[in-house]
């Protein structure tokens, strides 16, 4: 079974352009969350889709940040502007529900190391 | 608000010591999960252990064993006989009870603990 995928695994942009990274959770998983790691911080929560709907998107540090599932399958961030301050990994993860299986573990993918310049 | 503290910053042991890794955290929650990750070089986050709040049992997987204690707030993580192939970035998370809607709530992390086991 394939694992969460991402996509790019590395951009590098400069401040003011727009990035997009995508995410591809595990077949079947209901739940895909967005994460990101800060300069060797806090991974830090940005937001939860269940299906296609936003559960939770308090982590969403501004409104330069959109988040969107299609069809409850992949996901995408996009960012835009970018600012300096954007800079770091992002994650996304996966886990069932919903369908009978109720899961705690969140399964991640490698990342997406995002570098502003 | 929920925290996690991994005041280890970075450890670095010989081959085939033993090591453990420090967890406090804080929460409001009497029903919550506990989570260990690991973060090997190749980046991705691996999955190790969750616990629930309810169930204090200490636990061992191979070389892994994990000691919760509730009147402490820790959840505290051991490698016996440590190995070069554990050398990696460990997490400690918290998540509170599961929402009513059957997703799994979102994962408060610490700050990790860089490992490096000298061969």
């Amino acid at each position: 079974e394939a694992g969460v995928t991402q996509f790019p695994s590395h951009s590098v942009i400069e401040k003011g352009q727009t990035v997009t990274l995508r995410c591809d959770p595990i077949s079947g998983h209901d739940n895909l969350y967005w994460y990101r790691r800060v300069m060797g911080k806090e991974i830090k929560f940005l937001l939860h889709f269940v299906k296609e709907s936003k559960q939770d998107e308090s982590g969403m540090p501004n409104n330069r940040f959109l988040a969107e599932r299609t069809g409850g399958t992949y996901s995408t961030l996009k960012v835009q502007p970018a600012e300096l301050e954007d800079s770091g990994v992002y994650f996304c993860a996966s886990s069932p529900g919903l369908a009978g299986v109720w899961s705690y573990e969140q399964y991640f993918g490698p990342g997406t190391r995002l570098t502003v310049t | 608000a929920q925290k996690v503290t991994q005041a280890q910053t970075e450890i670095s042991v010989v081959e085939k010591e033993d090591v453990t890794l420090d967890c406090v955290y804080e929460t409001r929650d009497t029903t919550y999960y506990l989570f260990w990750y690991k973060q090997p070089p190749s980046g991705e986050l691996v999955f190790l252990i969750r616990r629930n709040s309810f169930d204090e049992q200490n636990e061992i997987s191979g070389r892994y064993s994990w000691n919760f204690q509730k009147s402490t707030s820790s959840f505290n993580f051991t490698i016996t006989a440590s190995q070069v192939v554990d050398s990696a970035v460990y997490f400690c998370a918290l998540s509170e009870a599961q929402g009513s809607s059957g997703s799994a709530r979102q994962l408060t992390f610490g700050s990790g603990t860089q490992l490096t086991v000298l061969p």
